[in-house]
């Protein structure tokens, strides 16, 4: 399988600042990292992903890095707004194997 | 429109009673996966399904069994609730070989065993 820890937990940031979560895999095997956004009552929705042929990819004020020789990845969300208070998962994927493994989850809040 | 339907959103039961939790998708997608999510503990993969009658256990699979008999539904079953099964509970589905492992979840089934 494949374990996926990430970190931290909670966060807790002031508007306008960034905010990073970061995340471990241990199967080398794994291909595919994508971050998901719960907003509390709410399912958890598709943010950014990123391949393992990729070392970093940007949208919309998302940010996701990606090493590969460390096996961590992580999410760095630019310029932080009370929006993007939430749950964000990370998540790890194996080629041609159909599982998602998720971390945790943290917690983030974007204070005024 | 791309959709996974869950029901019933909200349910209590007592402990010893059989629990149904069914979910729907209209995107055709083969694979579906059924996750509990629990405080502290993300989404933990209960079962997967390939395709009708193709299921595999996940990491958490004691205690609760599937049924796929159509693509599109994919039921959650727990005979005999216990009350450490009280979560919120996501079913989810991904199309087979696609380019990414973008799933697309429910809005969720949030149980409660007395």
């Amino acid at each position: 399988g494949e374990q996926v820890e990430q970190l931290p937990s909670i966060l807790r940031v002031q508007e306008g600042s960034s905010a990073s979560i970061n995340c471990t895999y241990e199967n080398s095997a794994s291909n595919y990292f994508p971050w998901y956004k719960q907003e509390p009552g709410e399912n958890p929705k598709l943010i950014i992903d990123i391949r393992s042929n990729m070392e970093r990819k940007q949208t919309q004020g998302l940010i996701v890095l990606l090493d590969k020789k460390a096996k961590r990845f992580s999410l760095h969300i630019t310029d932080t707004q009370p929006g993007d208070s939430a749950m964000y998962f990370c998540a790890a994927k194996r080629a041609n194997y159909n599982v998602l493994y998720f971390g945790s989850g943290t917690k983030l809040t974007v204070e005024p | 429109d791309m959709k996974v339907t869950q029901m019933p959103r909200y349910l209590i039961k007592r402990m010893g009673e059989n629990v149904l939790l069914e979910c729907g998708q209209d995107m055709s997608h083969e694979t579906m996966y059924w996750y509990r999510q629990d405080p502290g503990l993300g989404l933990q993969l209960i079962y997967i399904s390939y395709d009708v009658d193709s299921n595999s256990e996940g990491d958490i699979p004691k205690g609760y069994r599937v049924s796929r008999k159509k693509r599109e539904h994919f039921s959650l079953i727990l005979d005999s609730a216990k009350t450490n099964q009280t979560s919120v509970y996501f079913c989810a589905s991904r199309r087979q070989g696609a380019n990414t492992g973008q799933l697309y979840f429910g809005e969720g089934s949030k149980l409660t065993v007395l």
